[in-house]
């Protein structure tokens, strides 16, 4: 069965340093897999997403993941945080099969607060 | 600009009230979703249609149910058999072609009066 796994529930880093946002997942197949952003009370935004072509996606807003097979990780990365990226961070791969409708797994979030 | 609308964007309800959230996208997508994300959680899906006229149960659909009599709109009622509807919505749409993220509204936070 497929999983996402997020290792951080709460990343807290300074103004200008780098975040790295941990994601691993499980799956049988190649999957898709994306990242999203929700602020407060708001809706989930796209930041990026990989669907088997270069395994270093580049997303809006200077953030990265990078597809390791081999680790089975799609960690989430910036060399500079700021502070409008506080926000919740979500891992996501798309679920496997045939017919299944486009559906989604998340991982339980990862809250980045980002100081001053 | 295409997208998704949530509709209210607060909502109360009282013990024993059924009430409907509404969700509208004018993308041309085929897949609805709805989620509820309670606080420090993921998302959970509570149904899911892949065409007009076609839903299909998510992971928590007890105390919930929808209808999908156009492709634009996805409404989902809360009845009075969801003990605990106290959460925000989430409604989302994709091309439903695998692989394909889901595209998001600003969600509907329901609270029992």
């Amino acid at each position: 069965a497929q999983s996402v796994t997020q290792l951080d529930s709460h990343v807290s880093v300074s103004e200008g340093t780098p975040v790295l946002l941990r994601c691993n997942y499980s799956s049988s197949y190649s999957p898709s897999l994306f990242w999203y952003v929700q602020h407060p009370n708001k809706g989930l935004q796209l930041l990026l997403k990989y669907t088997s072509a270069a395994t270093l996606v580049k997303g809006i807003n200077g953030f990265e993941a990078e597809f390791k097979k081999s680790e089975t990780s799609f960690h989430l990365t910036k060399p500079s945080a700021h502070m409008s990226d506080a926000a919740e961070y979500f891992c996501v791969v798309s679920e496997e099969g045939n017919n299944q409708g486009g559906k989604l797994i998340f991982g339980q979030g990862t809250e980045l607060s980002v100081k001053p | 600009d295409g997208g998704i609308t949530q509709s209210p964007k607060y909502l109360f309800r009282k013990e024993g009230q059924n009430v409907t959230l509404s969700c509208e996208q004018n993308l041309n997508h085929d897949a609805m979703y709805w989620y509820r994300q309670d606080p420090g959680q993921g998302l959970r899906l509570i149904y899911y249609s892949q065409i007009v006229n076609d839903f299909q149960k998510g992971d928590i659909a007890e105390g919930y149910s929808v209808s999908r009599e156009k492709k634009e709109s996805f409404p989902l009622t809360v009845t009075s058999a969801q003990k605990n509807p106290t959460a925000f919505y989430l409604c989302a749409s994709s091309t439903d072609r695998g692989g394909q993220p889901q595209h998001f509204g600003d969600g509907t936070r329901l609270s029992i009066l």
